[in-house]
């Protein structure tokens, strides 16, 4: 158990809808990471924040959004959903302290089935 | 940009011997960090060795060790007296030390242990 924990487990949903995925983070990390894991297009970072900020973005669609609570749990929203954003959708988190690369550690994942 | 190629998709090894399976990468930084992640039929990702690029010993942690040579961009991850439960999905993931702190992450080997 890496103690990063994600919810939920397993969505299924259709073309069009909205979801949000949520993160907690290791206890004493500052940084959140979302990786988004497809067949096609293998483990892709998407975004990440520190503390509350967003510090980095990767490949991450306009239909895509995610915010970092104070409490530092995160959110990834995902709009207008279409059949080829069916993944498995991680979260990970490190201390994130700057100048030192911490070690990302993982959730569990979400899988996520558009219809 | 980083690159990190796995070329070996699948790969099998009886139980009790050993395994090597090969990742390159490609990048201008001189620091930087690799990493070798596992991911069993659970899905979950789990960390199974890092090194840091500065540093010229290779990693070792219990049963896995790396061959790093960094002139030749080449990070490799042994399994010694393979078990069944090494039975995954490995990815080889790069870092920058500098910049944003975004994995990339190689296609992966499919690692079978045979009983």
């Amino acid at each position: 158990d890496s103690g990063v924990t994600q919810t939920p487990k397993h969505l299924i949903t259709a073309t069009g809808q909205r979801v949000t995925l949520r993160c907690s983070p290791r206890s004493g990390d500052l940084s959140v990471y979302w990786y988004q894991q497809s067949l096609d297009q293998g483990l892709q970072f998407l975004i990440q924040y520190y503390n509350g900020e967003e510090r980095a973005k990767g490949n991450i669609l306009e239909r895509f959004s995610a915010q970092q609570f104070p409490d530092l749990h995160s959110e990834l929203n995902l709009s207008s959903l279409e059949l080829g954003d069916s993944a498995l959708y991680f979260c990970a988190s490190s201390v994130g302290t700057s100048g030192f690369i911490a070690t990302q550690y993982f959730g569990p994942g979400t899988r996520l089935l558009v219809l | 940009a980083q690159t990190v190629t796995q070329s070996q998709p699948e790969m099998s090894v009886q139980e009790a011997e050993t395994v090597t399976l090969s990742c390159t990468y490609d990048t201008s930084e001189n620091n930087y960090y690799l990493f070798w992640y596992k991911q069993p039929p659970s899905r979950q990702m789990i960390l199974v060795i890092r090194q840091e690029a500065y540093k010229q010993q290779n990693a070792t942690e219990n049963r896995f060790s790396v061959n790093f040579q960094k002139a030749a961009k080449s990070f490799s991850l042994k399994i010694s007296d393979s078990q069944l439960g090494d039975t995954a999905m490995y990815f080889c993931a790069f870092i920058a030390t500098f910049g944003n702190e975004k994995l990339t992450f190689g296609t992966g080997t499919r690692l079978t242990i045979i009983p």
